[in-house]
């Protein structure tokens, strides 16, 4: 039930870019996406509600495709304080409301 | 509060003794969750409050488990008689209501079991 996300891990030079994919077996009503640095707590990013709906802010945005059930997050030219997981926060009903964080992706930028 | 508060920061407890976590979620906020999350490893779920509704309990890993929730605000996680399997970092977030807000954490309790 947990969602994948793909990679589980990518390291980055300054500047690239990446994409990190989050899939999930069910139908969602929401995605969102957090952040964690080594030995804080998640930070949130952003939530996405909609079918299609992109949001974004600075040079990190995200999409989500409801009939895939699936959510990308886009970070572009990265820099050093992108560095930390990433997690997807998935919003569904199974009988009852449930909300389940996606595997991680660990993401690595260095100078 | 300004922003969803955890103690203690750090628990070493030996293997057997009871131990109680506590989360002060932000002012208002109407759902709260308890997450564990063991070194290097993603974010389990333990247990879901929402307002007066019953818990979604479905989360928590054996009946030495167990959370309450006082009055729609503090919450406690209790873990009895522990086990080193037990050690990890068990984090709280609140949300104003179900999801659609994102959640805030705390900066979570570091339990170590010896």
């Amino acid at each position: 039930q947990q969602p994948v996300q793909s990679p589980q891990a990518v390291i980055l030079r300054e500047g690239e870019d990446a994409v990190i994919n989050c899939s999930s077996s069910k139908a969602l009503y929401s995605v969102h996406w957090y952040r964690q640095k080594h030995g804080e707590a998640p930070v949130f990013l952003m939530i996405l509600l909609k079918g299609g709906e992109q949001k974004g802010h600075d040079k990190i945005s995200a999409s989500f495709n409801e009939k895939k059930q699936q959510s990308s997050l886009y970070l572009t030219a990265s820099q050093l304080s992108y560095s930390g997981t990433y997690f997807c926060g998935t919003e569904y009903t199974s009988g009852t409301y449930k909300y389940i964080f996606g595997t991680g992706t660990r993401l690595k930028v260095l100078a | 509060g300004a922003g969803v508060s955890q103690s203690p920061s750090n628990k070493v407890t030996e293997k057997g003794k009871d131990v109680e976590l506590r989360c002060d979620p932000i002012s208002g906020h109407t759902a709260l969750y308890w997450y564990r999350q063991s070194l290097g490893q993603g974010l389990e779920f333990l247990i879901y409050f929402q307002g007066n509704s019953a818990p979604d309990k479905s989360g928590l890993p054996s009946d030495r488990f167990s959370a309450e929730r006082t009055g729609g605000s503090v919450s406690t996680l209790t873990i009895q008689r522990t086990q080193q399997e037990d050690s990890a970092v068990y984090l709280c977030a609140s949300s104003p209501s179900t999801g659609r807000y994102g959640y805030t954490f705390g900066s979570g309790t570091r339990l170590t079991v010896v």
